[in-house]
C-alpha cells in the first residue's frame, strides 16, 4: 500500500537559517505528492504541490522536487522566519490523502 | 465564503456515550473525509465519501459510522465501541477523490472522552 516516511523531529531553527525536510514516499502508480501545513490548534493548509516526476512545487519560498528515482519530496527554504514555526506534513495522493508524521518546525528570533 | 465548517471545536463526552461530529462544506465538492489526528502519528483515514450516499472504510474505521444523504454534509459517529476516542478529528473535501486532487480541511473537533 501507500506510505510516507518524514524524519524524525522536533526541528528548531534561528531565524534566517537554511530548512530542509526529509520525505520518502512508497506508492503504486504514479501518486501526486503535496506539503501541507499546520498552525497551533487549526487545521491543515495546502502548501504545495506537484503532480508528475520533475515537477517543482513552491509557495511562499518553500520549494520541493518530485524525484521519482529517489521516491522523495523534500521540503526546502533558504531562510525561514518565526511565522513559518508550525507543523509540516508530506503527503500522497492516489484517490485520497495518505500523509506522513508531520515534523514540527520552530523558529527562534 | 466558501469553506468547511466543523462543530463543535472541543468536545468533551463521558466514556460510553456516542457522540457525533458535524462536518459541512459550500464548495460543491464531491468528495469528503475523515481523518483522526493524534501525537506523532500525523492523519489516518476514518472513512471517505466519493459521492452522495456512498461511502467507504479507511485505514481505522472501526469503532465509527458515517452518513452521506446530502452533498454538503458528512456527519461522522464516535461510537462507544471506539476504544480511545480522544483525538483530533479533521474533516476534508476535494472536488473529487482522485489523484492530484488537492483537499481542503476544516478547523478540526477536539474530542475528549472522561
Amino acid at each position: 500500500g501507500n506510505s510516507v516516511t518524514q524524519m524524525e523531529g522536533p526541528v528548531t531553527l534561528s531565524e534566517e537559517a537554511f530548512l530542509t525536510i526529509n520525505c520518502t514516499y512508497t506508492a503504486t502508480g504514479y501518486p501526486s505528492l503535496f506539503w501541507y501545513v499546520q498552525y497551533p490548534g487549526e487545521g491543515l493548509q495546502l502548501l504545495l504541490k506537484a503532480t508528475k516526476a520533475d515537477d517543482k512545487g513552491s509557495n511562499k519560498g518553500f520549494e520541493a522536487t518530485y524525484r521519482k528515482e529517489t521516491t522523495s519530496f523534500h521540503l526546502e527554504k533558504g531562510s525561514v522566519q518565526v511565522s513559518d514555526s508550525a507543523v509540516y506534513f508530506c503527503a500522497l495522493s492516489g484517490g485520497w490523502l495518505t500523509f506522513g508524521k508531520g515534523i514540527t518546525l520552530s523558529v527562534r528570533p | 465564503d466558501g469553506g468547511i465548517t466543523q462543530s463543535p471545536k472541543y468536545l468533551f463526552r463521558k466514556e460510553g456515550q456516542n457522540v457525533t461530529l458535524s462536518c459541512e462544506q459550500n464548495l460543491n465538492h464531491d468528495a469528503m473525509y475523515w481523518y483522526r489526528q493524534d501525537p506523532g502519528q500525523g492523519l489516518r483515514l476514518i472513512y471517505y465519501s466519493q459521492i452522495v450516499n456512498d461511502f467507504q472504510k479507511g485505514d481505522i474505521a472501526e469503532g465509527y459510522s458515517v452518513s452521506r444523504e446530502k452533498k454538503e454534509s458528512f456527519p461522522l459517529t464516535v461510537t462507544s465501541a471506539q476504544k480511545n476516542p480522544t483525538a483530533f478529528y479533521l474533516c476534508a473535501s476535494s472536488i473529487e477523490a482522485a489523484p492530484g486532487t488537492e483537499a481542503f480541511f476544516g478547523q478540526g473537533t477536539r474530542l475528549t472522552v472522561v
